[in-house]
Formats: structure tokens, sequence, C-alpha cells
């Protein structure tokens, strides 16, 4: 089945404690990218991947870090988490080409509180 | 600036009825616009992708249209059902590949 996972689904940590939010896709797609969710803020992009070895920084990158050494595994890295990225955070994938970027996968979502 | 902008209050229809959800853009140029469905606490849902050399797009009781000189999209569902009841967003991407979403409209359709 054409998917995108994420782990962990929920998650509390404490303010300082350096987390790690795997995303994987098993759809062979060159783009990968991380949301964040708020009320009334909607999704707002903080990486993205056009490739292996290639990451973008988003509208909201401050905080966060990235890496892309497989196609299909694109963490999300909180080196310091603080309680303004408590947040539901989503993993999405596509394919990707001179056209743009096609329609989107989403994973279904990390629930993170940071106390 | 540049912004995406959807219609903050939710739409109350009764089922039956068609549900139009509007979308608009400044200061983008974008090539192509995307609908999504996201039920609470869940992922979005890709619905339609329009490309901008396209007036209309259509697929089942869904209907997209996009207007390059207005800077607006209007995304409509015919024949609403209850099950309908979500939140659409739509997207674009920018010129570097970031995708960028509106806020969403809450749609809810009464039996």
């Amino acid at each position: 089945e054409a998917q995108v996972t994420q782990n962990p689904r929920y998650l509390i940590t404490v303010t300082g404690k350096k987390l790690t939010v795997t995303c994987s896709q098993n759809m062979n797609h060159e783009y990968m990218s991380w949301y964040r969710q708020d009320p009334g803020l909607g999704l707002r992009q903080i990486y993205y991947s056009m490739n292996v070895e290639v990451t973008d920084k988003g509208d909201v990158p401050e905080g966060y870090k990235v890496s892309r050494k497989e196609k299909r595994n694109f963490p999300l890295i909180l080196e310091s988490p603080s309680p303004n990225q408590t947040s539901l955070y989503f993993c999405a994938s596509s394919l990707s080409g001179t056209g743009g970027i096609g329609e989107q996968y989403f994973g279904p979502g990390t629930r993170l509180t940071v106390t | 600036s540049q912004k995406i902008e959807q219609n903050s209050e939710a739409l109350n229809i009764q089922e039956g009825k068609t549900a139009t959800l509007t979308c608009n853009y400044t200061n983008y140029s974008p090539a192509y616009l995307q609908w999504y469905r996201q039920d609470p606490g869940r992922g979005p849902v890709f619905l339609l992708l329009i490309r901008e050399n396209e007036k209309e797009k259509r697929k089942e009781r869904l209907k997209v249209t996009f207007d390059t000189t207005l800077k607006q999209s209007l995304f409509h569902i015919t024949a609403s059902q209850p099950a309908d009841s979500a939140t659409y967003l739509c997207a674009l991407m920018d010129s570097s590949y970031k995708l960028i979403f509106g806020s969403g409209t809450r749609l809810l359709v009464r039996p």
C-alpha cells in the first residue's frame, strides 16, 4: 500500500530535550516536506527536499533541522525543543519534475507537546 | 506581501445544495493550484489540481475553476452530502518549489 508513515504519532517532551520525528514513504517520490499546523494559522511549511541531499527552508524553519540521506526517509529534528513548537506535524511526499510538484501524500500526523 | 486567503468562516449548507469555496491569492503567479480535504486530526487528502492554462477541472461531484486575472480559484461540490463536511484547503507552489497553503474553510452539510 502506498503510504507515508510518521513516528511517533504522539509525543510529550520537555524543553531542551532533543527529539527526532521520522518520516518514510514507499512511493519513490522525489519531493518530501514537513509542515506544522496550528489553530488559526493553517499548514505552514517547515522544510522541503527536492531529492536526496537537497533540502531547503520553508516558511518556518527556525528551531528545526532535516536531512535527506535516502530517498524514502526525511526525518525532522528538534535539537532543543521549546513550548512554541507544540503543534501537529505532518510529513508529505510527492512526485516532482520540471512542471512542479504533484499531489501531496500526507502522513497521519505527529502531535507534539513540549512542556 | 504574498498572501493566500480562504474564507475563515464556516460554510453551512443544506444537503443536496452546491457548496462553493473561494481561494484568493496576491503577489503570486502560480503555475497551478491544488485543493485538499482535511478531516479533524488527520492529514490532508489531495482532491484536484488545476493548471494556469485550464479554466475548469472536474472530478465526479467536484469542480474547480482558476482565474489568473482575478487571482482566484473556486471549488464547487454539487449535490453535497453530510459526508462532505470537512475543512477544504487550497495550495499553490511559489517560484522556489515551496508549497503555500491557505488556512482552509470548514464546510458543514446539514442533513
